[in-house]
């Protein structure tokens, strides 16, 4: 079975461009949850899809969305790029719950912002 | 509010040493507790989870963890370590109450991470 794959893997922006990433969980699975990574903050909680809905947000900016597809493919969007916006964006799918079942990671898209 | 700590951000072990990485949790009920690996450039590996009942659980790469429910901890061990073991590890807990969903939603709260060197 596929692991989840993004794309892309490196991005590099500049400050007031925007940028889409994609992520294609395992089949199957109907959850998506996205994560931001950096050496400061950690792992933290962007937001969940779940049947083409967003059923949890963190705390970030509005500048931050996403959306699911029919098909649980997901795409998360950062407008208005800032330099703190600079961090390694992993996605992680599971079957219905990102708590009671296990998530499953993907590679990571690393984006750089200058 | 849920919190993870990792109070170790930084450890260093010989290849064959054993290995403690140290993991306490703050949540209001009994917890789902997760230890995930980070190679370099990768995304995250499920090492092992525990959702309920024997406290000491087996995962993969010949990792274990206990969770000690007294201590608030899952502290995640091995008996002999290997230079691949070198990664970035991270202790998660979850379902978390989510502040501004109004109710109980499920996320993983993550730890800092604890980095890993294995010197030959």
């Amino acid at each position: 079975k596929a692991g989840v794959t993004q794309t892309p893997r490196y991005l590099i922006k500049t400050r007031g461009q925007q940028v889409t990433l994609s992520c294609s969980p395992i089949s199957g699975h109907r959850s998506v949850s996205w994560y931001q990574q950096t050496p400061g903050q950690g792992l933290q909680f962007l937001f969940e899809y779940f049947s083409e809905t967003q059923r949890n947000k963190g705390n970030f900016p509005g500048r931050f969305s996403g959306r699911q597809f029919s098909n649980s493919r997901s795409e998360m969007n950062v407008s208005t790029l800032e330099l703190g916006d600079s961090a390694l964006y992993l996605c992680a799918s599971s079957l219905t719950t990102p708590a009671a079942d296990t998530q499953y990671f993907g590679p990571g898209t690393r984006l750089t912002v200058l | 509010a849920q919190s993870v700590t990792q109070p170790d951000i930084h450890i260093t072990v010989s290849e064959g040493a054993s290995l403690e990485l140290r993991c306490n949790y703050s949540y209001g009920a009994t917890p789902y507790l997760f230890w995930y690996v980070q190679s370099p450039g990768q995304g995250l590996q499920l090492l092992l989870k525990y959702f309920s009942g024997d406290t000491l659980v087996q995962g993969i790469k010949g990792f274990e963890a206990e969770f000690k429910r007294s201590q608030s901890s899952f502290n995640l061990r091995k008996p002999s370590v290997h230079w691949s073991d070198a990664a970035e590890y991270f202790c998660a807990v979850g379902p978390t109450l989510l502040s501004n969903s109004g109710g109980s939603n499920y996320k993983l709260t993550f730890g800092k991470g604890t980095l890993l060197t294995v010197n030959p």
